[in-house]
């Protein structure tokens, strides 16, 4: 299995940066997802790392280190609607399944 | 069409009666996922089927009873639900189990009140 660890809340300003960090142990890796989720709605899918480094995807970056456990999650220019939990989740090699951290409610203020 | 569908979006029984949620995806995904989310809390899994036949159970009670009749569509059937089954019910699917990026594409859940 795993345990996913993520803070439970971060606050930022508009137009502002925030890193969201994971870290994560389990006895098998076989990538490591990003996911958002506004309240009411479906989890979205952001980005997917399974090689240490950084992937870029226009304001939203993520980074794994797998020999730390480490992952984060860079959102950049901040927007309103940028406010929502940000889910990490790890998947198994193996049994491919993937389990989810308990997310960090990013709140983006003005 | 990159949506899975989940029907309905409310629902509220009490703890004798039998219903079902249903969920759709005419994406060609051959993988599809029931997860259980509790309000603040990460969506945890309960079941996966991979090519219509169940693959995975995560020691769900049996008061649970999924099903997959074709390779769109997957049911779960709820009978005698106790009130902390209370949650969102979210139904997802990837192109295949476990394999390249796994990417699940979820529907936006059944939000289920068992009195």
């Amino acid at each position: 299995g795993q345990n996913i660890d993520q803070p439970t809340e971060m606050t930022a300003t508009e137009g502002a940066i925030v890193q969201i960090n994971c870290t994560y142990q389990t006895s098998g890796f076989n990538g490591l997802f990003w996911y958002q989720q506004h309240a009411g709605e479906a989890p979205t899918f952001l980005s997917y790392n399974v090689l240490d480094g950084l992937e870029e995807k226009g304001r939203f970056s993520s980074f794994l280190s797998r020999s730390k456990g480490y992952s984060y999650l860079l959102l950049k220019e901040l927007q309103m609607k940028d406010s929502a939990s940000y889910l990490c989740a790890v998947r198994d090699s193996n049994d491919y399944k993937l389990s989810f951290g308990a997310g960090t409610t990013v709140t983006v203020r003005a | 069409d990159t949506e899975v569908t989940q029907t309905p979006k409310h629902l509220v029984m009490g703890m004798t009666n039998k219903k079902s949620l249903k969920c759709e995806q005419h994406m060609g995904h051959r993988a599809m996922y029931w997860y259980k989310q509790k309000a603040k809390k990460p969506p945890e899994l309960m079941f996966v089927y991979s090519y219509e036949k169940l693959s995975i159970n995560e020691s769900v009670p049996s008061r649970f009873s999924p099903e997959c009749p074709n390779s769109s569509l997957l049911n779960l059937h709820l009978h005698a639900l106790q009130p902390e089954d209370s949650a969102l019910y979210l139904c997802a699917s990837s192109l295949l189990a476990g394999v390249g990026t796994g990417e699940l594409f979820f529907g936006e859940g059944s939000r289920l009140t068992v009195l």
